[in-house]
Order: C-alpha cells, then sequence, then structure tokens
C-alpha cells in the first residue's frame, strides 16, 4: 500500500446505475486527484482538489462528479456512464502545491456494461 | 494497472543489461521532472526525481538524465531484473503551474527477458 487507498478495486454498472469511487490518504497530503487511464489514452488529469476546494476541472461530462469532504477524502460519483468511460479511475495526492510528486492509489477499474 | 491496448512504445532487454528509458517534454519552463514505474494491476509509483538546476540524479540502480538544452529526459536502470518489467512514465511541473499539477507523458514499457 502506498497511502492511497482506493476503493472499490473493481467495479461493474450498468449505464443507468449510480454508484461513487472512494480514495483515501492519511499522508497528511493537502491536494488530492483524479485521473482516468484508458486504454487509449494516456493518463488524463480530471479533477484537482487544494485544500478541499476544487482547483481544476479538466472539461469531464457532467456525469463525473467530485466531492472532497475533507482533505482526506475524495469521492468520485458516477451517474449514467457510458461504455466508453471504461476505464482506471487513479487517485493520487500531493503534500502541497509544488511540493514533490504525486502518491498514488492503485486505482478502480471501472467497467461500464 | 498499465495502458492495456494503448500502444506504448516498448523496450526489451535481456536481464542483466542496462536499460535506457527516453521522454522528451515540450515546456522549456518545466523545472521539475520525475519518473514513475506501473506495474500490472497497480497505480503509478514514484521512482525518482530531478530539479532543473541539476543535470544527473542517482538513485538505488536507476540515474536520471536531464538535458535542458534539447528538452530531454532520461532514466537509465543498472543490472535490469525481471520486477523492473513495467510501464515508465515521465512527469514534468512548471513554477508557473497553479495547484502543483503535473503533466505526463504518454509512457514506454520495459519487458524483460530472463
Amino acid at each position: 500500500e502506498t497511502g492511497v487507498t482506493q476503493t472499490p478495486r473493481h467495479l461493474v454498472m450498468g449505464m443507468t446505475n449510480k454508484k461513487s469511487l472512494k480514495c483515501e490518504q492519511h499522508l497528511g497530503h493537502n491536494a488530492m486527484y483524479w485521473y482516468k487511464q484508458s486504454a487509449k489514452k494516456p493518463l488524463e488529469l480530471m479533477f484537482v482538489y487544494s485544500l478541499e476546494e476544487r482547483v481544476e476541472n479538466n472539461s469531464v461530462p457532467s456525469r463525473f462528479s467530485p466531492e472532497c469532504p475533507n482533505s482526506s477524502h475524495l469521492f468520485l460519483h458516477l451517474h449514467t456512464l457510458q461504455p466508453e468511460d471504461s476505464a482506471l479511475y487513479l487517485c493520487a495526492s500531493s503534500q502541497d502545491t509544488r511540493v514533490g510528486g504525486y502518491t498514488f492509489g492503485s486505482g478502480t477499474r471501472l467497467t461500464v456494461v | 494497472g498499465e495502458s492495456v491496448g494503448l500502444h506504448l512504445p516498448t523496450l526489451s532487454v535481456q536481464e542483466g543489461d542496462n536499460s535506457i528509458i527516453n521522454c522528451a517534454y515540450s515546456n522549456s519552463a518545466s523545472d521539475y521532472f520525475i519518473w514513475y514505474k506501473q506495474e500490472s494491476g497497480k497505480g503509478p509509483q514514484f521512482i525518482i526525481d530531478i530539479r532543473s538546476n541539476m543535470d544527473k540524479r542517482q538513485g538505488q540502480r536507476v540515474t536520471v538524465l536531464l538535458n535542458k538544452t534539447v528538452k530531454h529526459l532520461s532514466l537509465q536502470i543498472a543490472a535490469t531484473q525481471p520486477g523492473d518489467s513495467a510501464v515508465y512514465f515521465c512527469a514534468e511541473n512548471s513554477e508557473g503551474n497553479a495547484g502543483n499539477m503535473l503533466t505526463f507523458g504518454g509512457g514506454t514499457r520495459l519487458m524483460v527477458k530472463p
């Protein structure tokens, strides 16, 4: 374990379902990120939170809705997804802006059917 | 966890040989660089980093070289082992980047032959 824990590890959902991905870090980091890693594209930044405030939203469809209730937890709420949303969703955290790199979780492998 | 299906450059080396993985970046303002390793079923793991005021940094069996003139970064792995088989990503950041957002390269797949 890297210190960033993601659940579930695997998720299969229908296009009409609503589900949530969870990320938790106890590293004392202040910034958290959601990335999408698919078979057709490299790592894509989706959302960035710094001190629980969203600082970046990279034109992500509204069917993805992030939530950061505190600096240790990050959620990605999913609803009415499409098959092309199937991918590995990675959460990462970093200590602060401009300090070091990211610590990644192991990801949630999402399959939309 | 790797980008299965994505056409990644692949480097195939014999166990015990040295490996060199290259990365080109485009932002001349980038001043911080990282190499990540991603094994199957896992997220990317930090390997080594380097700031732009250096041109070389060494870790355990790994060396990162930075050539700012041609905007090129390389990762050298000495005495490559089967456990080094993975996808390797370079990432860059610059002082002007708000929120510490790294920009990731597409990755290179390293395959180690026993």
